[in-house]
């Protein structure tokens, strides 16, 4: 059925150092994969989404990668902060049936300073 | 203002009660969902509606029922709560096609 793979579960990274963030989606004509952070409490936001028609977007410190082939995509943290420690989500679109996107299971990504 | 407005923000009652938690957003967005998020962090799509019509209804047991009295609000109902239950549940808002979702700040449901 439809899945979308998210590792790892658990990351820890020094401040400064960066994090890598994947995920595996099966639905082929997913076209729309957005990226989540959740903070401790908090609600879900959106901090970058990419495009089936793009193969990697920027926005300072993160990016997204996407391989359509290889059915991932993956998020790239530089320079990582205290403040980026979060809960992060990646998604695809599902197009078969009802429009919706599906999550990943999540990272927790722990920035030590 | 906040765009996505959900209460309540806690919710503490005891199995077999039944109880409502309300969503309401002011973005103008057509759809609307509702999310549950487990002890795991796992998200969950629950329903989904489309200008008030129910359009996602993923394999949730018939106790919850949702209710969009217009394209602003969503509520969910849950009959004979069991423990099981226990989670936060996000309410969330967007534009038909899926493009960003805006989530409501949740509300933490415990059930005794």
């Amino acid at each position: 059925g439809e899945n979308v793979e998210q590792h790892p579960s658990t990351l820890s990274v020094q401040e400064g150092d960066s994090a890598v963030i994947k995920c595996t989606y099966s639905d082929s004509a997913s076209n729309y994969f957005p990226w989540y952070k959740q903070e401790l409490g908090k609600r879900p936001q959106l901090i970058i989404d990419i495009r089936s028609n793009v193969g990697e977007k920027k926005d300072q410190r993160i990016a997204v990668t996407l391989n359509k082939t290889a059915k991932h995509f993956s998020l790239h943290i530089t320079e990582t902060q205290p403040e980026d420690s979060a809960v992060y989500f990646c998604a695809a679109s599902i197009t078969s049936g009802t429009y919706k996107y599906i999550f990943g299971t999540g990272t927790r990504l722990k920035v030590l300073a | 203002d906040t765009a996505v407005s959900q209460t309540p923000k806690y919710l503490v009652t005891q199995m077999g009660n039944d109880k409502s938690i309300k969503c309401e957003q002011n973005l103008g967005h057509d759809t609307m969902y509702w999310y549950k998020q487990d002890s795991k962090k796992f998200l969950k799509i629950m329903f989904s509606y489309n200008n008030k019509e129910l359009i996602i209804n993923e394999t949730v047991p018939n106790r919850f029922s949702p209710k969009s009295p217009d394209k602003a609000h969503l509520n969910l109902h849950i009959n004979s709560l069991e423990l099981g239950d226990s989670a936060v549940y996000f309410c969330a808002s967007g534009f038909t096609g899926l493009e960003k979702l805006f989530f409501g700040s949740g509300t933490q449901l415990s059930v005794l």
